[in-house]
């Protein structure tokens, strides 16, 4: 079975400053695609950045970009210039053979002024 | 503005009775999915579906059941058999069922019992 762990359930940060949310799975195959989605208030799931396992180098959009360590198994989020829209759930999760997104259990992030 | 609504946004159920839940794109994707969220819990997978007319079950298919007569349209049924089904319901679909197809998602559907 496909695990995916965030092991920090709630964070918070200041307004402008940078935080890390921290992700690790656990699989045997060498072909899968890793997900971070956001979930605000309105609990509608956005996609913030996507990963290809094969792909050697760390996805970044905008304020956001991530450490893809593939022999750790770990896939944490780095938000930049952290703004209060930042404010959601974090999920983060892993597509491999199977049809389904395996999810972790998320991360509360608050951002304060 | 393409894009997965989902409706109602609140929905009541007494027991016993079934429910429906719908879910609708105009991104022309050929995959779509429902997923279940429970406080404190990640989503799990209840259906899917690769085509119109085709659809299989997730994890956690028990009490739940779909229909995919058009490729914009995939509802969930929650029936009886269902036991506990107050949660937020999440509905997403992709262009197609490969792995590497990123999956966008409804504004979701929450479920209480009455």
């Amino acid at each position: 079975a496909q695990t995916v762990t965030q092991s920090q359930p709630e964070m918070s940060v200041q307004e402008a400053e940078t935080v890390t949310l921290s992700c690790t799975y656990d699989t045997s195959e060498n072909n899968y695609y890793l997900f971070w989605y956001k979930q605000p208030p309105s609990r509608q799931m956005i996609l913030v950045i996507r990963q290809e396992a094969y792909k050697q180098q760390n996805a970044t959009e905008n304020r956001f970009s991530v450490n893809f360590q593939k022999a750790a198994k770990s896939f944490s989020l780095k938000i930049s210039d952290s703004q209060l829209g930042d404010t959601a759930m974090y999920f983060c999760a892993f597509a491999n053979s199977g049809y389904a997104l395996n999810f972790g259990k998320g991360t509360s992030l608050l951002v304060t002024p | 503005d393409g894009g997965i609504t989902q409706s109602p946004k609140y929905l009541f159920r007494k027991e016993g009775q079934n429910v429906t839940l719908s879910c609708e794109q105009n991104l022309n994707h050929d995959a779509m999915y429902w997923y279940r969220q429970d406080p404190g819990q990640g989503l799990r997978l209840i259906y899917y579906s690769q085509i119109v007319n085709d659809f299989q079950k997730g994890d956690i298919a028990e009490g739940y059941s779909v229909s995919r007569e058009k490729k914009e349209s995939f509802p969930l049924t929650v029936t009886s058999a269902q036991k506990n089904p107050t949660a937020f319901y999440l509905c997403a679909s992709s262009i197609d069922l490969g792995l590497a197809e990123t999956q966008y998602f409804g504004p979701g559907t929450r479920l209480l019992v009455l």
